[in-house]
C-alpha cells in the first residue's frame, strides 16, 4: 500500500457541471500523475506534476486542469464535464519520473 | 492506432496450464513495465525490464524484453486461479511518456 487515497471513489454528475477529483498521498513522492482508463485504450496520461506548482500536460489533457499546492495533494478538475469524460480515473505517484504506485480509482459517470 | 499492442486481449485457461502474453510495438522503449490489475483496484507494478534481451523471473512469472527493446512477453507456468486479472504492459519513451497497452484479461479456471 503506497498510501494513495482517491476521492470520491464514485461520482455521477450531469453534462456541463464542474467536477474535481482529489488524490492524496502519504509517501512524500515527488511525482504525481492522473490517468484515465477506458476499454480498448489502456491507461492514458492526462496531466502530471513533478513538484509543488509544477505541472505539465499528458496525452489527453484537453478539457482537464490540475493543481498541486502541496506535495501530498494533486487535484484534477473538469471545468465543464462532457459525456466523453465518463471514465475511470487513476492517480499515481513515484519518486522517479515514471509512475510506480496507483490509487484504486474514481469511477466518474457524466450523464 | 495503439502504440503498444497486447495479445491476446482475452485468455481463459484451466488451472495448471502455461500461457504467454505478448506486448509488441514498432517503437523502441528505454524500459518496459508489466502491471497486474484486479477489479476495483489500481494497477500494481510487477516488474521493469531495461536491457534488451533481459529476462526476469518472479516465482512462476517470466518476463522477457526483446533484443531490440520493441517487444516483451510474460510467461506464466502452471497458472493458478490467483493469477486471474488484467495484465498491462507499458513502454517508457522518456519524459513521462509511459505508453500503456490495452491489456490482457486473463481468467484461470479451477
Amino acid at each position: 500500500d503506497a498510501g494513495i487515497t482517491q476521492s470520491p471513489r464514485h461520482k455521477v454528475t450531469e453534462t456541463g457541471t464542474p467536477v474535481t477529483l482529489r488524490c492524496h498521498q502519504t509517501e512524500n513522492h515527488r511525482y504525481m500523475y492522473w490517468y484515465r482508463q477506458d476499454p480498448g485504450h489502456g491507461l492514458r496520461l492526462i496531466h502530471y506534476s513533478y513538484g509543488v506548482k509544477d505541472t505539465d500536460k499528458g496525452e489527453v489533457s484537453d478539457g482537464y486542469s490540475v493543481s498541486r499546492s502541496k506535495t501530498e495533494d494533486f487535484l484534477l478538475t473538469l471545468e465543464s464535464a462532457t459525456s466523453s469524460q465518463t471514465s475511470v480515473y487513476f492517480c499515481a505517484t513515484g519518486d522517479s519520473d515514471q509512475p510506480q504506485h496507483f490509487g484504486d480509482g474514481t469511477r466518474l459517470s457524466i450523464l | 492506432t495503439q502504440l503498444l499492442e497486447q495479445s491476446p486481449q482475452f485468455l481463459s485457461i484451466q488451472e495448471g496450464e502455461n500461457l504467454t502474453v505478448y506486448c509488441n510495438s514498432s517503437s523502441v522503449f528505454s524500459s518496459l513495465q508489466w502491471y497486474r490489475q484486479e477489479p476495483g483496484e489500481g494497477p500494481v507494478l510487477l516488474v521493469t525490464v531495461v536491457t534488451g534481451g533481459e529476462v526476469k523471473k518472479l516465482k512462476r512469472l517470466t518476463f522477457q524484453f526483446g533484443d531490440a527493446r520493441k517487444d516483451s512477453s510474460l510467461h506464466i507456468t502452471a497458472a493458478q486461479p490467483g493469477d486471474t486479472g488484467l495484465y498491462l504492459c507499458a513502454g517508457d519513451r522518456g519524459a513521462q511518456k509511459l505508453v500503456f497497452g490495452q491489456g490482457t484479461r486473463l481468467t484461470i479456471n479451477p
